[in-house]
This record gives C-alpha cells, structure tokens and sequence, in this order.
C-alpha cells in the first residue's frame, strides 16, 4: 500500500462547481498537510497548509484533515478556468526527520 | 514567480551521458530540495541540502549526486543517463530545514534519447 493515495482523476467541472479533491494515506505519524498546484510546465506552488486535523479556509478553498480516518480534502467554492490546474496533497511527520510525501495528483479541468 | 530559479529549462541528451541542473532558491532560504517528477511515479524527492550540508536522502540513484555552494546555490549531476532518467526535475527552497512549506522552480525538463 502507498503511503499516499490520491484518485488521478481527470476531473473535468462546469464553472462555478464545487470541487472535492481527496487524499487518503496510511501513515499515522503525518502531521502536516498541504495542498499544492501545480498548472501545466511550472513548478507546484502550495496552496493550503494545515497542522493536525480540523479545517482550514482561504477564500474560495478550505482544506479539511480527519486524522482518524486518515483522510484528507480540499473543496474548491465558485470554480473559475483558472482553477484548471492539477492539485497534489503532500504530508509530512514533522521534526528533524524531513520527509513531504505527495500523492501523485488530481488534473482538474473547469470548463466555462 | 516562486522566486527560485532553475536552469536550463530543457535539456536534451542522449544515454550514457551527463548533465549537470542549475538551482538559485529565494533570497534568505538556506534549504534545498531535489525532486523528479514522472507521470508513473509522481513527484519523488531525491535530496535535501541545508546551508551547504546534505540534509537528508530520499530516492537518489547512486548515478545522481548534488551539492550546494557556499552562495547557497545547488547542483544536481545525473550521470551515466538511461532513457528512463527523462523527468521533470524540481528544486524547491524553504527557510529552514524542517519548514515544509516549499518554494518550487519551474522545474528542468530532461529528455534522454
């Protein structure tokens, strides 16, 4: 089993959808978790970042960690275009021991 | 713009060959990340450097080697290339070495024929 699971997609949503995005993984030691983007020939640039479990929100985005479940999301409010992007979950135990594991990415298309 | 900045941008080479990758990090990060993305194994981080001190080691082929400069500047050397070393490759930056927020670059796109 991977450490990090996360569905490919592609996922494809008329604009101003609500997006969920998931990630599952099986480490319990993860404490730390991010949602990254990454658009088409760049380098991915974080997006949410969140400690433990419970929710986060900016803006349009809010990212929800349950750490029971070890399952984590990231809902996308009023989808624009410009969301089109693909979006990786990453997760890191924290401490001196550095290690950010990614999933391997959702691509989502938003169509206007 | 993330400001780290990678270069050259492509690179195309043939097997068995070297190249060298180019990464500046964002003004007052002293860590730097190596990671290779490919479609199959996602994004997979190679090495960590930390104010020019190998930091920590992740999936690096004993071919691949890096090394950060005094002006905090790195270097990834991929040698003895194989047709499936072709990948993205990305640097990332961050202030500290345990800070999990990572500044990415644009990354450098290999392609070995």
């Amino acid at each position: 089993q991977k450490e990090v699971e996360q569905d490919p997609g592609p996922l494809s949503v008329p604009e101003g959808a609500i997006v969920s995005l998931n990630c599952t993984y099986s480490n319990s030691a993860f404490q730390y978790f991010m949602w990254y983007r990454q658009y088409s020939r760049k380098g991915p640039e974080l997006l949410m970042y969140t400690y433990s479990s419970g929710n986060k929100e900016d803006g349009r985005f809010t990212a929800q960690v349950d750490k029971s479940s070890k399952y984590i999301s990231l809902f996308i409010r009023d989808s624009q275009p410009s969301d089109s992007a693909t979006y990786l979950c990453a997760m890191s135990s924290g401490g001196s021991n550095y290690k950010l594991t990614f999933g391997k990415g959702t691509l989502l298309t938003v169509n206007p | 713009d993330s400001g780290v900045t990678q270069t050259p941008k492509h690179l195309i080479t043939a097997t068995g060959q070297r190249v060298t990758l180019r990464c500046s990090p964002r003004s007052g990060d002293l860590s730097v990340y190596w990671y290779q993305q490919s479609l199959d194994q996602g994004l997979q981080f190679l090495i960590q450097y930390y104010n020019g001190e190998e930091r920590a080691k992740g999936n690096i082929l004993e071919r691949f080697s890096a090394q950060q400069f005094p002006d905090l500047h790195s270097e990834l050397n991929l040698s003895s290339l194989e047709l499936g070393d072709s990948a993205l490759y990305f640097c990332a930056s961050s202030i500290s070495p345990t800070n999990e927020k990572l500044f990415f670059g644009s990354g450098t796109q290999l392609s070995v024929l």
